[in-house]
């Protein structure tokens, strides 16, 4: 069964400092997903991660994967109270369907 | 912007009522999913669809639940009777020729009493 754990689940970080969150997965998959949830709505796709070594970058995001290591890390660069929301990894489950393995989730606090 | 949408938006229904969930997927779109995720906790998978049959379900999409294609466009979800714990924001997804990137709706709030 592919599990998915991210950590931290809760993070509180003050503006214009840098965080890693990390998302291990326990079998093969070379498909991975970052999205972001925001109370009450819906999940907004940030990065699709499709190879071992993808780097991919969006503003103050930065996502990245080794499926050697079977870790995706997610760093936030000079966070700004804009990103405060709940980021998800989200794992492949195999075969040629695409359903997703979710993570728990990190709820991400910005402060001033 | 093509987006998926979905409705109603909230639903609030009674313990062994039946209640159908509807989406809109995007147009061009072959993959179909819905995914439900309990208050507070994490989205989790309950069936695809592809090429007008259940492509995977999980565990939790047992008798109770079918899906449906009715047309075209529409893309149904029908929980026949209803429990406390189906109580979830139920998202549709869709994606393309890839099954890779995809795009969800805005869920419906399943409230059920």
């Amino acid at each position: 069964e592919l599990k998915v754990e991210q950590n931290p689940l809760f993070l509180s970080m003050q503006e214009g400092k840098n965080y890693t969150i990390y998302c291990n997965y326990s079998t093969t998959s070379d498909r991975l997903y970052w999205y972001r949830q925001d109370p009450g709505k819906s999940l907004e796709s940030l990065f699709v991660l499709l190879s071992n070594g993808a780097v991919k970058q969006e503003g103050r995001l930065m996502a990245s994967l080794d499926t050697k290591a079977r870790l995706s890390t997610l760093h936030i660069t000079a966070a700004v109270h804009d990103l405060s929301a709940t980021y998800f990894c989200a794992v492949d489950y195999g075969g040629s369907q695409g359903n997703l393995i979710f993570g728990k989730g990190t709820k991400l606090s910005v402060k001033p | 912007e093509p987006e998926v949408t979905q409705t109603p938006s909230h639903q609030v229904t009674q313990m062994g009522q039946e209640v159908i969930l509807r989406c809109v997927p995007i147009s061009n779109h072959l993959y179909f999913y819905w995914y439900r995720q309990i208050l507070g906790q994490k989205v989790e998978f309950l069936v695809s669809f592809y090429n007008n049959e259940i492509s995977e379900k999980s565990e939790i999409f047992d008798d109770q639940f079918s899906v449906e294609r009715p047309d075209g466009s529409n893309f149904t979800l029908k929980i026949r009777s209803t429990k406390l714990e189906d109580s979830a924001m139920y998202f549709c997804a869709s994606t393309g020729a890839g099954p890779y990137e995809q795009y969800f709706g805005p869920g419906t709030r399943l409230t059920v009493t």
